[in-house]
């Protein structure tokens, strides 16, 4: 299996507050994302990174922001948890010429 | 339109059986083409990959690619129970970008001992 770990794996919180997810991968892959996958919605990409300090929004990145200061990390934060961000959370990796990825065990978030 | 198109199902088949799973998609630019399994409350895992038209076989899967119609397929083989989860088609390589992947909802696949 990929090395890609995803912390907490289960989080509530309130709404209103500041919530970081981190994804931790020792692949040493290029490229990082961050999914939330609903029912009826499928997974959808939120933000992704094409290396250190490079990041690129996705289809559903309001709300949400990223950072990613090394190769193995890549945060998502959301700013002020809402509601509707009440799902879960993959975070994925591929490498260079390859777009295969791979899936971290996921994060189950509830906002109350 | 939504970019990947799935049936949600579910998809009910008897074990031994062949499950035919198909995805459409709207970007004529899109050049790979994937399809992972996902176990209820598991992360996805990518079983099959195909870049040409044609078939592509790998064990009981077979992924199927035609990009005049914008159709890939997924069939299984001697279905087993132990198939029965969530299949999904990605898709890449088109307006978004080779690294921006595109999923479809998926089609839940059961498969009746």
């Amino acid at each position: 299996d990929a090395g890609i770990t995803q912390s907490p794996r289960h989080k509530v919180t309130e709404t209103g507050t500041p919530v970081t997810l981190r994804c931790h991968q020792t692949e040493n892959h290029r490229y990082m994302y961050w999914y939330r996958q609903d029912p009826g919605h499928g997974l959808r990409l939120i933000h992704y990174s094409y290396g250190v300090k490079d990041t690129d929004k996705g289809e559903v990145s309001d709300g949400y922001s990223v950072s990613r200061s090394k190769t193995e990390d890549f945060l998502l934060t959301l700013e002020s948890a809402t509601s509707s961000q009440t799902s879960v959370y993959f975070c994925a990796i591929s490498g260079q010429g390859a777009t295969e990825a791979f899936f971290g065990q996921g994060t189950r978030l509830t906002v109350v | 339109q939504k970019e990947v198109e799935q049936n949600s199902g579910p998809l009910s088949v008897p074990e031994g059986a062949i499950a035919s799973l198909n995805c459409t998609y709207s970007d004529r630019g899109s050049q790979s083409f994937f399809w992972y399994r996902q176990y209820s409350g598991k992360s996805p895992e990518l079983i099959m990959f195909i870049y040409s038209n044609g078939d592509k076989e790998d064990g009981r899967f077979t992924a199927q690619l035609n990009k005049a119609s914008q159709y890939v397929s997924l069939l299984i083989r001697d279905s087993q129970p132990s198939d029965s989860a969530t299949y999904l088609c990605a898709v890449s390589g088109g307006s978004g970008g080779y690294q921006k992947v595109t999923f479809g909802i998926g089609t839940k696949l059961q498969v009746i001992p």
